[in-house]
């Protein structure tokens, strides 16, 4: 079955750094690519996602990019807040499956220090 | 209706005794997930419905999980004869599947500790 790996577990910036996240997937079938957000108690939040057919996605200070061939993709942050402090996880959506038959990576624990 | 609900927030059990969590998706959404989500650990898929089809129960942890959803609205997902080892996070998403695919959106979850 599908698997998601994802690295850093942790990772620590400055405010104002930027933060790069990568996740790789092992089924080549795979179609769709979501990156959630989850603070301290809360539920997860969708942040940004992917299709395969699309090699980049930006959406103001955050960007995803997708390798199909390497079966890999990344998340990046720019110009770091705070409040971007959360856990990060990325997702695949096995061949058939819909956005919500997910397979999570185990997570990067962001801190953004002042 | 603002997003997904689930009920009980937090639910403290013995060994031994069975517990049942209760789900609503947003009104319009045809398909509902269960996840479980452990300290420090992405979640977990379990199962998930279209309507009141259960299309994927493979990945339930044992057969002491089994999930509902008898009309297509609300979902409930049962674990018999609970053990520490059940202790976790359950949730729920639900998304518009079909016209108009919709990502999934979560639910708070259900915190559940069995002592």
């Amino acid at each position: 079955g599908e698997n998601v790996e994802q690295h850093p577990s942790t990772l620590s910036v400055q405010e104002g750094d930027s933060a790069v996240i990568k996740c790789t997937y092992s089924d080549s079938a795979s179609n769709y690519f979501p990156w959630y957000k989850q603070e301290l108690g809360k539920r997860p939040q969708l942040i940004i996602d992917i299709r395969s057919n699309v090699g980049e996605k930006k959406d103001q200070r955050i960007a995803v990019t997708l390798n199909k061939t390497a079966k890999h993709f990344s998340l990046h942050i720019t110009e770091t807040q705070p409040e971007d402090s959360a856990v990060y996880f990325c997702a695949s959506t096995p061949y058939g499956g819909s956005q919500g038959n997910l397979i999570f990576g185990k997570g990067t624990k962001l801190s953004v220090k002042p | 209706d603002t997003g997904v609900s689930q009920d009980p927030r937090h639910k403290i059990t013995k060994r031994g005794q069975n517990v049942t969590f209760r789900c609503d998706p947003i009104s319009e959404h045809n398909r509902l997930y269960w996840y479980r989500q452990t300290l420090g650990q992405g979640p977990e898929f379990l199962t998930y419905f279209q309507n009141e089809a259960q299309l994927e129960k493979s990945r339930l942890l044992s057969d002491r999980f089994s999930a509902e959803r008898p009309k297509g609205s609300f979902s409930t997902l049962e674990i018999q004869r609970t053990e520490q080892g059940d202790s976790a996070m359950y949730l729920c998403a639900s998304s518009l599947y079909g016209q108009g695919n919709t990502e999934a959106f979560f639910g708070q979850g259900t915190r559940l500790t069995v002592v």
